[in-house]
């Protein structure tokens, strides 16, 4: 069965801090993996998608990269920000639209 | 606007009342699903489908329904809600159904059944 774990479960950091969240799955036959963020009670928003040929992709403070090999992704967060706090989720996707999702990392981020 | 759309956002019903939450999306997508989210357990596939009159079971598909008609739409339907059916109930959408692209979500259903 496929399993994608996220560790740590929750992270508290001052503001102004460098973060990597790490994502691990494993199965590589992966299509690709997404990063959401999810405020309490709210929906998804997607942040970051790379491809199974890609190796990271960024949006401004954010870079998420992608080790198939290894089955792992890590999402950095540069100069947090209070309203960085949320949960961070990952999402592979394999084969036959079977998405399997991380129990996310809780972010909380202290001015 | 490019969006989900869920409804209703909020539901409290009773045992046995048979009820469809219904999801729509405007952005020509083949793929759709549906995801069910409880503490301790994250958020887990209930049904998907990679095209209109195609639909397939997820990890938990017990107690629930689905049917694709149209492309648009897809509703998620509790023929008979039971307690264990308490949940926050999201939708997805992606373009294709070969599994590249990003997944799209609705803001979320959050049903009790009493």
């Amino acid at each position: 069965k496929q399993e994608v774990t996220q560790i740590p479960a929750a992270l508290s950091v001052p503001e102004g801090e460098n973060l990597v969240l790490n994502c691990s799955f494993t199965d590589s036959a992966i299509y690709n993996l997404q990063w959401f963020r999810q405020d309490p009670g709210k929906g998804l928003t997607s942040l970051l998608l790379i491809q199974s040929s890609q190796r990271e992709q960024t949006s401004g403070r954010l870079n998420a990269s992608l080790d198939k090999s290894s089955g792992r992704s890590t999402l950095y967060i540069a100069a947090s920000q209070p309203g960085d706090s949320a949960t961070y989720l990952c999402v592979r996707t394999g084969n036959a639209g079977k998405s399997t999702f991380g129990d996310g990392t809780t972010l909380t981020v202290k001015p | 606007e490019a969006q989900v759309t869920q409804n209703p956002r909020y539901l409290i019903t009773v045992t046995g009342k048979k009820l469809t939450v219904t999801c729509s999306q405007n952005m020509n997508h083949e793929y759709m699903s549906w995801y069910r989210q409880d503490p301790g357990l994250g958020l887990r596939q209930i049904y998907y489908s990679m095209n209109v009159e195609v639909t397939d079971k997820g990890d938990v598909p017990e107690g629930y329904k689905v049917s694709r008609k149209e492309k648009r739409n897809f509703p998620l339907i509790l023929e008979s809600p039971s307690p264990n059916q308490t949940s926050l109930y999201f939708c997805a959408s992606r373009l294709g159904a070969t599994n590249t692209g990003e997944l799209f979500f609705g803001e979320g259903s959050r049903l009790t059944v009493l």
